[in-house]
């Protein structure tokens, strides 16, 4: 089976500009979460949807919108880029709880540089 | 979420048994561990998860005292391919799930040497 798949896999864009990341997630998962990872640290909480209704929300300006479609599929969107927005962006899916607990599988990531 | 403290960075031989101790004083009686590894340029990969005691796969042993206030990860006999960052969690329980923010500090770099 195929793994999270993430697009574009790098991207440029100047200040100001919008960008819009996409990830599929593995079949048969509901969950799809979103991370942002700048250089040197931990992945960051975005976006959590679950059955194409956000579901949970990290620390980010409204710059930063996602959504989630009925083929569980989902965009990230990044309006009025900044420099600080440069990172590798972590897409992750999980299925509906197994037992007592879940497990995220992520994606290989988009690298964004905003120049 | 609880928060975690670990080493920010181990070095190691290769065949040497590795481990990696992560501190989480504030953990909740609902709150499994968790840990991820991540490779440069890749999204980070589970691990292995529990809750108490012992849990072991195939790739990793986890120790969990039972005050469960700190945790051990073990990597059996390291090789070249083990130099990664080694991500901690707390969290994630069934309760929380749709409300979970996962949190990721900033890791252990395990280095191994040959």
């Amino acid at each position: 089976d195929a793994g999270v798949t993430q697009s574009p896999t790098h991207l440029i864009k100047t200040r100001g500009q919008q960008v819009t990341l996409r990830c599929s997630p593995i079949s048969g998962h509901k969950s799809v979460s979103w991370y942002q990872q700048v250089l040197g640290q931990g992945p960051q909480f975005i976006f959590q949807y679950y059955e194409k209704e956000e579901r949970g929300r990290g620390n980010f300006p409204d710059r930063f919108s996602a959504r989630q479609f009925p083929n569980y599929s989902s965009e990230l969107n990044v309006n009025a880029l900044l420099l600080g927005d440069s990172a590798l962006y972590l897409c992750a899916s999980s299925q509906h709880w197994t037992g007592q607990s879940y497990e995220q599988y992520f994606g290989p990531g988009t690298r964004l540089t905003v120049t | 979420l609880a928060k975690t403290t670990q080493p920010i960075s181990m070095d190691s031989y290769e065949g040497q048994e590795v481990n990696i101790t992560c501190s989480h004083n504030n953990i909740a009686t609902n709150d499994y561990i968790t840990w991820y590894q991540q490779f440069p340029s890749q999204g980070p990969r589970f691990i292995i998860q529990g809750y108490k005691t012992k849990v072991t796969n195939e790739v990793a042993s986890l120790f969990i005292p039972a005050d469960r206030k700190s945790s051990t990860l073990s990597l059996p006999r390291v090789s070249l391919s083990d130099t990664a960052v080694y991500y901690c969690l707390v969290g994630l329980h069934i309760s929380n799930f749709g409300n979970e923010k996962l949190t990721f500090g900033t890791g252990t770099r395990l280095t191994i040497i040959p």
